[in-house]
């Protein structure tokens, strides 16, 4: 159980072009899904948090206008990034985790984003 | 926010325990360590979390000092698809009931045949 899927897994796209990466909890209904970037070598960054019917909460430094994230079900959000450029290239991670304060997060397998 | 350290890279022969540290020095009596890791190019998988006991699961065992201060992860019997980056994280306070995780830099465990 618990488990995360994400589409595409991988995508290359033109220079100011728009990408659109989906992230679905398949067997359980997340209230909260999590949108992390990866760089190579470093570490995943929490970019927003996302909850259900409501507005994203972006972390600092990330531009909201940029990484537009919609989390229209329990089961689907979605995190498009607009006018990608190339220092956009990385790997994108969704999570989601179910209510109640002690369960764990559950992560998709990654979406890996080439910007041309 | 709980900071948490861990040394930047470990090696483990195959088959032997690996004993995974991490200090969070930092953490508050309703601040929970959770673990999770990381094989190269995938999303990171949940291994264990705990608050101050001991805990066991299928996956590893999770040791926690009776000051909360550090706790030590354990592979019982390591294998090669261990090999993967670990996190050791202590969610930010006030955000325990959303599930916000901060990752650090954690340990690259490497098993060796």
């Amino acid at each position: 159980g618990a488990v995360v899927s994400q589409h595409p897994s991988r995508v290359i796209c033109k220079s100011g072009t728009s990408v659109k990466i989906e992230c679905r909890s398949l067997d359980f209904q997340a209230t909260t899904m999590f949108w992390y970037r990866q760089f190579p070598k470093q570490s995943l960054m929490l970019m927003a948090t996302s909850n259900e019917g409501s507005k994203a909460t972006y972390e600092q430094g990330v531009e909201k206008d940029k990484f537009l994230i919609n989390h229209a079900s329990l089961t689907l959000s979605t995190l498009t990034v607009t006018s990608a450029h190339p220092e956009d290239s990385s790997f994108y991670i969704c999570s989601a985790t179910t209510p109640g304060p002690l369960t764990g997060q559950y992560f998709g397998p990654g979406t890996r984003l080439t910007v041309t | 926010d709980a900071k948490t350290t861990q040394p930047p890279s470990m090696d483990c022969a195959e088959g032997r325990a690996a004993n995974l540290p991490c200090n969070h020095s930092t953490i508050s009596g309703n601040e929970y360590v959770y673990w999770y890791r990381q094989i190269h190019s995938q999303g990171p998988q949940y291994i264990i979390h705990g608050l101050k006991n001991n805990e066991t699961n299928e996956m590893a065992s999770l040791i926690i000092t009776e000051d909360r201060k550090s706790s030590t992860l354990i592979l019982p019997h390591a294998t090669l698809r261990d090999t993967a980056v670990y996190y050791c994280i202590a969610p930010p306070r006030g955000s325990s009931n959303t599930g916000k995780l901060i990752f650090g830099q954690g340990t690259t465990l490497q098993v060796k045949p």
